[in-house]
């Protein structure tokens, strides 16, 4: 069964950092192009970033509003995505989702909350 | 980045309803734009990709159409599950953006 599952959401207060994890299984992530889309609390959706596949070198892709602060990376050893998020704002708070929206497969989410 | 402008934000609809959501580029995407369902909840869930192809298993009262800057999903008889929140996305240029989204309500 083709599966992503993230962890690693928790509070953390602004300024801080935090590390999204997410484990893929049912298939290989290093063939696959993969996202991160976050959803604040009775918002839309917004998408946070990509990093492309090996074939494309892993080169990653992100919105304005994350970059410069986080950073996705992968570990195709462990069949995992990451998540790096420094600097957290208060309006970083969010369900975030490990997604590929290529291949319309996403995880349940973990919910970030940036507080003081 | 291209900015992409759904109508309406919200409408309520009774069941057997004709809906259609419009979904608006600022710039020519040509047909790289999807739509996704999402339930409260639950996770987006793919009905249309390439501006109007169906993805497998969604039923065939679901049609999109569009291409450029305008784009439109439609709901040909509303059933009781199709109560929910649908987005807009363009996958023609990074950065990816969604439309803010339509919540359709019973009436």
């Amino acid at each position: 069964e083709v599966q992503l599952v993230e962890s690693g959401g928790g509070l953390v207060q602004p300024g801080g950092s935090l590390r999204l994890s997410c484990a893929a299984s049912g298939f290989s992530l290093s063939d696959q192009h993969m996202d991160w889309v976050r959803q604040a609390p009775g918002k839309g959706l917004e998408w946070v970033g990509r990093t492309k596949n090996k074939a494309n070198s892993y080169s990653t892709e992100y919105a304005a509003s994350v970059r410069g602060r986080f950073t996705i990376s992968r570990e195709d050893s462990q069949n995992s995505l990451y998540l790096q998020m420094n600097s957290l704002k208060t309006e970083d708070t969010a369900v975030y989702y490990c997604a590929s929206l290529i291949g319309d497969i996403w995880g349940p989410g973990t919910m970030v909350t940036v507080s003081s | 980045d291209i900015q992409m402008t759904q109508s309406p934000s919200a409408m309520s609809a009774s069941v057997g309803d004709r809906v259609t959501v419009t979904c608006r580029a600022s710039q020519d995407i040509s047909h790289y734009l999807a739509w996704f369902q999402q339930k409260p909840g639950k996770v987006p869930k793919r009905l249309i990709y390439d501006a109007s192809n169906l993805e497998s298993g969604v039923p065939p009262r679901f049609s999109a159409s569009g291409s450029g800057t305008e784009f439109t999903l439609t709901i040909s008889s509303l059933q009781p599950e199709d109560f929910a929140t649908y987005y807009c996305i363009q996958h023609n240029t990074f950065p990816r953006t969604f439309g803010q989204g339509t919540k359709l309500e019973m009436k």
